[in-house]
């Protein structure tokens, strides 16, 4: 079993709609999560972090975190074409002193105009 | 923009040969990375710094070495590279546990 999980996409949704992206991890002792945009032949952008259970909004993006179910999701609301890409979920495992990040593969997002 | 820049942004080279990669960043941070990224495998783990001179081992080591003798400078080396570590190589640093990306350098071993 992979650490971080997510499904490679592409998930198509249409412009205005609501993307809803998803992370399984696999270490139930993991602290911190985070959502990063890949926009094709560019670097990982940071989107958001989160570190407690519920939801956190910034703007069009809500993360939310399920310790119990070990998933984190990534929600864009009123997607644009501007947010194809991919997004990619991370994880700091246990015992991250050294902040060492695990990635999942990503998911393609395509929002069609 | 965490002022990383990576050098060179491009490079082709032959099977066999020695490739260093430079990561430089302006901004004093203490812990910096190396990823490579695959299509399949995402980001992976290379090396990573947590000082000058204090470098350990990631998920995918074999194959390369780093260096850090400067605070601003992370030093990765293909002692001889093989055609499977043609890739996209990512430098990032660490902002207490959020890490930034340098642009990258796509490298390709014939």
């Amino acid at each position: 079993q992979k650490e971080v999980e997510q499904n490679s996409g592409p998930l198509s949704v249409p412009e205005g709609a609501i993307a809803s992206l998803n992370c399984t991890y696999s270490d139930r002792g993991s602290q911190s999560f985070f959502w990063y945009r890949q926009y094709s032949g560019k670097s990982p952008e940071l989107i958001m972090f989160i570190y407690s259970n519920g939801d956190k909004e910034d703007g069009r993006f809500t993360a939310q975190l399920n310790k119990a179910s070990q998933y984190v999701s990534l929600l864009i609301r009123d997607s644009q074409p501007s947010d194809s890409a991919t997004y990619l979920c991370a994880v700091i495992p246990p015992g991250g002193a050294t902040n060492k990040l695990i990635f999942g593969t990503g998911t393609l997002l395509a929002v069609q105009p | 923009d965490a002022g990383i820049t990576q050098s060179p942004r491009h490079k082709v080279t032959e099977t066999g040969t020695p490739v260093t990669l430079r990561c430089h960043q302006t901004e004093n941070h203490r812990y910096m990375y190396w990823y490579r990224q695959d299509p399949g495998h995402g980001l992976r783990l290379i090396h990573y710094s947590y000082g000058v001179k204090d470098t350990d081992k990631g998920e995918v080591s074999d194959g390369y070495s780093v260096s850090r003798s400067k605070t601003e400078d992370f030093l990765l080396t293909l002692e001889s590279a093989t055609s499977s570590q043609t890739s996209v190589y990512f430098c990032a640093i660490s902002e207490e546990e959020t890490q930034y990306f340098g642009p990258g350098t796509r490298l390709l071993v014939l």
